[in-house]
């Protein structure tokens, strides 16, 4: 059975500080997906971002980048220069199977982020 | 981006009644579409899947004739709770795949707060 872990439950930093968001999974599967969504205290699911299982590639998309590490079965999100409005709640998820069913994901317990001013 | 909307975004009902949200996929087509519950500070829980055409398949634990999902066209999935009881009171999101992207793309809608006086 698959499982996320983001054993994080709760980060507070400084604003301009760098963030590191933790996600541990497990699946066996090796044929999967991984996501980061954020949540803001209004509650909708914004997607950040999606990697397949096949490609292990780092990803930096503005001040936000994404270490999948396969060896260690982890998916590690940085945020550089944190901002006030990154406060939120982030989930890591995971969609297993060849027939990938995106919409169908188990999430990790979330880490609640906080970013002060 | 695709957009994926759920009417309404909060609702507050009488114990003993029931409610329908709703989940659209506004511009594109949708096989597939998901129900997650999220209570206050936790994850996204599964509730069921939702087929067009076809009956939703349930995860464990979730009881069926209490949550009454329909999704009778491409674009539209319907959750109904049935004579609700504060103990339901909860976050609701629906995902909608994207057909043409094989699964490997969903959305989420912006989610329905449910209280339950």
């Amino acid at each position: 059975a698959q499982k996320v872990t983001q054993a994080q439950t709760e980060i507070s930093v400084v604003e301009k500080e760098d963030v590191t968001l933790d996600c541990v999974y497990e699946t066996r599967d090796t044929t999967y997906y991984l996501f980061w969504y954020k949540q803001p205290p209004s509650g909708e699911l914004v997607f950040l971002i999606r990697r397949n299982s096949f490609d292990e590639q780092n990803e930096i998309s503005g001040r936000y980048s994404w270490n999948f590490q396969k060896s260690t079965s982890s998916f590690n999100f940085t945020i550089t220069a944190s901002q006030v409005v990154d406060s939120a709640v982030y989930f890591c998820a995971l969609s297993e199977g060849i027939n990938t069913n995106a919409g169908k994901s188990t999430f990790g317990d979330g880490t609640t982020l906080t970013v002060k001013p | 981006g695709a957009v994926v909307s759920q009417h309404p975004s909060w609702v507050i009902c009488k114990s003993g009644t029931s409610v329908k949200i709703e989940c659209r996929s506004l511009d594109f087509q949708a096989t597939t579409m998901f129900w997650y519950r999220q209570f206050p500070k936790q994850s996204l829980m599964l509730m069921a899947t939702s087929n067009e055409g076809s009956k939703a398949t349930y995860e464990q634990g979730v009881e069926k004739d209490k949550f009454l999902i329909n999704h009778a066209s491409l674009t539209l999935s319907t959750l109904t709770v049935t004579s609700a009881h504060p103990e339901d009171s909860s976050f609701y999101i629906c995902s909608a795949e994207d057909v043409d992207t094989g699964g490997t793309e969903a959305f989420f809608g912006q989610g329905t707060r449910l209280t339950v006086v």
